[in-house]
């Protein structure tokens, strides 16, 4: 099984322009999330997906917005992307809420210059 | 509202020794806990939780965390460390009574285990 794979794994842009980082999950789970993480910071909840059709703004949502395009796959888009994005994006996906952890993809590393 | 602390950026051990990662919590109900931990260059992989029951919980990579309800804490424990299990080790909480079921996460804590 491939869990939870994102793309692209590394990713270098120019202040002001936009990209859509990619999450795909083939574990049938129904919650879905984007975290960054940040060295000092641990992680930080960007949005999240709780079931398909439905989205929700977490800690750090300034300056992302987020598609649930079907059950398997929660996209996140930068629209005019800034330096202080530059970070380590992670997707998560989950069964239902919390309570059996997360599944984690293996990270996109963004420099925004 | 919920919070974490694990109190240690970095936790030193030699190969064999017991290790523990520390853990603390706040929240107003009752705690959901977990560890994850993170090898380089990748996600977090899930380790263990406490919902509810035995105070000592067992789980992957020979890991255990015991539950301590009057010192809010949940310590990550193994009897005997390996040098494949330095990496970074997070705890996360979230309360059970809250509207939101999100967890926190701790900011993280470099474990280095020493031949």
């Amino acid at each position: 099984n491939a869990g939870v794979t994102q793309t692209p794994k590394f990713q270098v842009l120019k202040t002001g322009q936009s990209m859509t980082l990619q999450c795909a999950q083939d574990m049938n789970h129904n919650s879905m999330y984007w975290y960054r993480q940040d060295p000092g910071m641990g992680l930080r909840l960007i949005y999240y997906s709780a079931s398909e059709g439905t989205t929700d703004k977490g800690e750090v949502p300034n300056g992302y917005n987020v598609s649930r395009l079907n059950k398997r796959e929660f996209s996140l888009r930068l629209e005019s992307a800034a330096p202080s994005q530059t970070s380590v994006y992670f997707c998560a996906s989950s069964p239902r809420g919390d309570r059996d952890g997360y599944t984690f993809g293996s990270g996109t590393r963004l420099t925004v210059v | 509202a919920q919070s974490v602390a694990q109190p240690e950026d970095q936790v030193n051990v030699a190969e064999g020794n017991p290790l523990t990662v520390k853990c603390t919590y706040s929240v107003s109900g009752n705690p959901y806990l977990f560890w994850y931990v993170q090898y380089p260059n990748r996600g977090l992989q899930f380790l263990l939780k406490y919902i509810t029951g035995d105070n000592l919980v067992k789980g992957s990579y020979g890991f255990e965390a015991e539950f301590n309800k009057s010192q809010t804490s949940f310590h990550l424990k193994k009897p005997s460390a390996l040098v494949s299990d330095s990496a970074l080790y997070f705890c996360a909480v979230r309360d059970s009574s809250g509207g939101s079921y999100i967890p926190t996460f701790g900011r993280g804590t470099s474990l280095i285990v020493h031949p």
